[in-house]
């Protein structure tokens, strides 16, 4: 089966500390991972995408994200936190099951809290 | 470009009417999408359609129609809304249905069914 898993509902840190945001998935054949941030009232933007090739994935904002075949991860980082980053953040894999259908499997999501 | 545009961003319906949510998007994507949001569920997909005059169902596609009549435009028709549609629903649009295509989401639509 194929799915994402955000194993926190919530990351607590301070302004100017790194964060982290956790994601884990299963999939059957070659992941193409997203990440997703969504703004209060807003829809979700995108942010990075892991599709082959460096591990680590640049992306917009200041994130970044680390690809981990073996732990089958794909957490989100940042190594300065800002106010400004607080929000709501989703994982999500490619569905590659019964062809192209185009679906995206999210995770539950993870609020991001950055506290002054 | 405006991107992927929504209207309404807010209804309330009563339980049997029925309305129809507007998806547009100006980008020339061929792939369009309707998922909705649900607390703790992260996001569902309803419908999606690949070109014009090609829909087909998502994982939680009852109660719901579509139509893509235009490449520009994808309304999702709730025709006897129920309680159980209270959600948010964010259309979505790519290039194409590749495994790599970014899709991109409009504002929302934050619908209430009493």
């Amino acid at each position: 089966a194929q799915s994402v898993a955000q194993p926190e509902d919530q990351v607590n840190v301070a302004e100017g500390n790194p964060l982290t945001v956790k994601c884990t998935y299963s999939v059957s054949g070659n992941p193409y991972l997203f990440w997703y941030v969504q703004y209060p009232n807003r829809g979700l933007q995108f942010l990075l995408k892991y599709i082959t090739g460096d591990n680590l994935v640049k992306g917009s904002y200041g994130f970044e994200a680390e690809f981990n075949k073996s732990q089958t991860s794909f957490h989100l980082k940042k190594p300065s936190a800002l106010v400004s980053d607080s929000a709501l953040y989703f994982c999500a894999v490619r569905d590659i099951r019964k062809g192209n259908t185009g679906k995206l499997i999210f995770g539950q999501g993870t609020t991001l809290q950055v506290k002054p | 470009n405006a991107g992927v545009t929504q209207t309404p961003k807010f209804q309330v319906l009563k339980t049997g009417q029925s309305m129809t949510l507007q998806c547009a998007q100006d980008m020339n994507h061929e792939y369009m999408s309707w998922y909705r949001q649900d607390p703790g569920m992260g996001l569902r997909l309803i419908h999606y359609s690949v070109g014009a005059g090609i829909t087909d169902q998502g994982e939680v596609p009852n109660g719901y129609n579509v139509s893509r009549s235009t490449t520009e435009d994808f309304p999702l028709r709730l025709l006897s809304a129920a309680p159980s549609q209270t959600s948010v629903y964010f259309c979505a649009s790519s290039i194409g249905t590749g495994f790599t295509d970014t899709q991109y989401f409009g504002p929302g639509t934050r619908l209430t069914v009493l």
